[in-house]
């Protein structure tokens, strides 16, 4: 277990639906990562949240939002749902800032299959 | 902006033998990070190492070993005496100066046959 929770584990939907993921982060983590895992794509960087704030954007699509709550858990929404959002999501965290590049702690993903 | 090449989609070996995954990076930038993820089929990713561009002594962890070259800039990852257990997807991801967008290669799978 890393310490990083993601629900729901798998998710069946319709396109043009929307979903929300979540994540709480290891204890001790202020940072929050999304990313989007495809077979076409491969390892996408999403978003990144500290503390609350945004910091880091990366391939997220306008139809996806995400928002870190005070108490430090994530969620990310995804709206109008396309075929093509099919994917795992992957929730990340880290203590940042630190001196040096972060050590991601993965989640064990959100299977979302759009139908 | 950083990239990361594995040049091997998937490789297949006999338990016992030896692996070599080979991961090659471009970044603009002196001070970068290096690391190498483990998928396996149970599907979350596990942290292996990380390495930062000053540092490019070669590390050895059990069976792992990992050889960074500057001079290449290849960061290759070698599994020695193969398990059925290391069977996985093994991915290798850059992070520029403590950029927060680490970018991942588009990972290796590795099957080792009993």
């Amino acid at each position: 277990d890393s310490g990083v929770t993601q629900t729901p584990k798998h998710l069946i939907t319709a396109t043009g639906q929307r979903v929300t993921l979540r994540c709480s982060p290891r204890s001790g983590d202020l940072s929050v990562y999304w990313y989007q895992q495809s077979l076409d794509q491969g390892l996408q960087f999403l978003i990144q949240y500290y503390n609350g704030e945004e910091r880091a954007k990366g391939n997220i699509l306008e139809r996806f939002s995400a928002q870190q709550f005070p108490d430090l858990h994530s969620e990310l929404n995804l709206s109008s749902l396309e075929l093509g959002d099919s994917a795992l999501y992957f929730c990340a965290s880290s203590v940042w800032p630190s001196s040096g590049a972060n050590v991601l702690t993965f989640g064990a993903g959100s299977r979302l299959t759009v139908l | 902006a950083q990239k990361v090449t594995q040049a091997q989609t998937e490789i297949s070996v006999v338990e016992k033998e030896d692996v070599t995954l080979d991961c090659v990076y471009e970044t603009r930038d002196t001070t970068y990070y290096l690391f190498w993820y483990k998928q396996p089929p149970s599907g979350e990713l596990v942290f292996l190492i990380r390495r930062n561009s000053f540092d490019e002594q070669n590390e050895i962890s059990g069976r792992y070993s990992w050889n960074f070259q500057k001079s290449t800039s290849s960061f290759n990852f070698t599994i020695t005496a193969s398990q059925v257990v290391d069977s996985a997807v093994y991915f290798c991801a850059l992070s520029e100066n403590d950029n927060n967008d680490m970018r991942f290669g588009a990972g290796t799978r590795l099957t080792v046959k009993p």
